[in-house]
């Protein structure tokens, strides 16, 4: 079966925080995402990655950056937490034409 | 840009009614359209896809029809069940020489149906 895990379900920051959400895959895909849900505008896109080591720009990439060092594993990073990054963050990697998206890690930055 | 308009909710059906929730895109090319679902406290998960005009994906009694004349990509289902509530997105993605450039989504479509 297809796996996509997320480090945290929950997580509470402070304001000015650097904080680093994990995502793994296990299905040997090149192409992952980081995303965030917010009530009344969806899902959006923050950065892709096609492969290790490269990154894209997304629809909504100002404050977050991302590190991709191995295959199965994309970082979502947040230098300087806001609290306007509060959300819902979404991870997914892609097979064939189908994402595959994990839990999701809803964090609340104070 | 690419956009994604869906008609947003809540919903709210009686079991057995007939639903559809209504997806329109914008797009510069041809795009692969696709329907997710998120139940509550759980990822999104694809219902179905339809990569191709005319094409119809199925899945779990919801069907949707990709028509490029309309640019809609409409879901619907004949007998709605409680166990169907959830939040419902249509998606769009453009694929380049790298792959997709991440999907885009409507807003979703929040669904509840009462027994």
């Amino acid at each position: 079966d297809v796996k996509v895990t997320q480090s945290s379900r929950y997580l509470v920051k402070r304001t000015g925080e650097k904080v680093f959400l994990e995502c793994v895959q296990d299905m040997d895909h090149e192409n992952m995402f980081w995303y965030r849900q917010d009530p009344g505008l969806g899902l959006r896109l923050i950065y892709f990655s096609y492969d290790v080591k490269m990154k894209e720009k997304g629809d909504i990439p100002e404050g977050y950056s991302v590190s991709r060092e191995k295959k199965e594993r994309f970082s979502l990073i947040l230098e300087s937490a806001s609290t306007n990054q509060t959300s819902m963050y979404l991870c997914a990697s892609m097979g064939g034409d189908e994402q595959f998206f994990g839990p999701g890690t809803r964090l609340t930055v104070l | 840009g690419d956009s994604v308009t869906q008609m947003e909710g809540p919903v709210t059906l009686s079991e057995e009614a007939f639903l559809t929730i209504n997806c329109t895109y914008t797009a510069t090319g041809y795009p692969s359209l696709f329907w997710y679902v998120q139940y509550p406290g759980e990822g999104l998960q694809l219902l179905l896809k339809a990569t191709k005009a005319d094409d119809k994906g199925s899945n779990k009694g919801f069907e949707a029809t990709y028509r490029k004349e309309t640019t809609s990509f409409h879901l619907e289902k004949g007998s709605v069940q409680v166990s169907d509530s959830a939040v419902y997105f249509c998606a769009l993605a453009m694929y380049s020489g790298g792959g997709a450039d991440g999907l885009t989504f409507g807003k979703g479509t929040h669904l509840i149906i009462q027994p």
